[in-house]
């Protein structure tokens, strides 16, 4: 059972934004950076956004995370086709003292 | 370029342990974290627990406490996992995954491409 909550599936249509939450607590999202990664099945998970709202070299300006509180989110804008993967949010839990991931949302472009 | 190269894929009797190797290259070996994940069938990604090459510890998540053991070997670069005791419920696809700091916070920045283990009588 994952301490960091996503709802489990969100889609649009090309062009579109999608925006997916991630609803933690004061021990994760609420005192540490939040982390963004995309993973697509049979291939490796890729950092989308680290520390919030930053994007590692390569990554489309199309992604874009905030943060507030206990909640953070990942707002997809200009939705294409390859967007079409599973997305997970994560942070590090002071109280677990470990890495933590959310229950993952499953993007579908329509 | 930075790159990451799992073992292959491994099946295993219930009760038995299981070895999983990731070897890199592309950068300084010893200035980065390895971190263990894995992913059920169905399921999401789980932390496993993290090792620290230059400093000598190693962190694990709470349910895999008494199972696991991460190790590595500088010499070749590479990082190994550990785990004993397999259940049906081990079956996954285990990622190591390079650990990296910046001012404020810790992520994962890239990924090994995944090694199943499966556990079946």
């Amino acid at each position: 059972q994952s301490v960091l909550t996503q709802p489990p599936s969100a889609s649009g249509t090309p062009g579109q934004t999608v925006t997916i939450s991630c609803s933690g607590s004061t021990s994760n999202i609420g005192s540490r950076p939040v982390n963004w990664y995309q993973h697509l099945p049979g291939t490796a998970p890729q950092l989308l956004i680290y520390s919030n709202n930053q994007r590692p070299s390569g990554v489309p300006d199309r992604f874009s995370g905030s943060k507030s509180g206990t909640s953070a989110s990942l707002a997809i804008s200009g939705l294409q086709s390859e967007d079409e993967a599973d997305y997970y949010c994560a942070a590090w839990d002071d109280s677990l003292n470990g890495y933590v991931f959310g229950t993952g949302t499953k993007v579908t472009v329509l | 370029q930075v790159q990451l190269v799992q073992s292959g894929t491994e099946v295993r009797k219930p009760g038995a342990s299981v070895r999983v190797s990731c070897k890199t290259s592309g950068y300084s070996f010893t200035s980065y974290e390895i971190n263990w994940v894995r992913q059920a069938p169905g399921r999401g990604l789980e932390w496993m627990g993290w090792m620290n090459p230059s400093t000598g510890n190693t962190g694990y998540a709470q349910r895999f406490q008494g199972r696991v053991t991460m190790t590595w070997n500088t010499a070749i670069r590479a990082g190994y996992m550990e785990l004993s005791g397999l259940r049906s419920d081990d079956t996954a696809v285990y990622y190591c995954a390079r650990g990296d700091f910046d001012a404020s916070g810790y992520f994962f920045d890239y990924w090994g491409r995944g090694t199943l283990v499966t556990v079946s009588s």
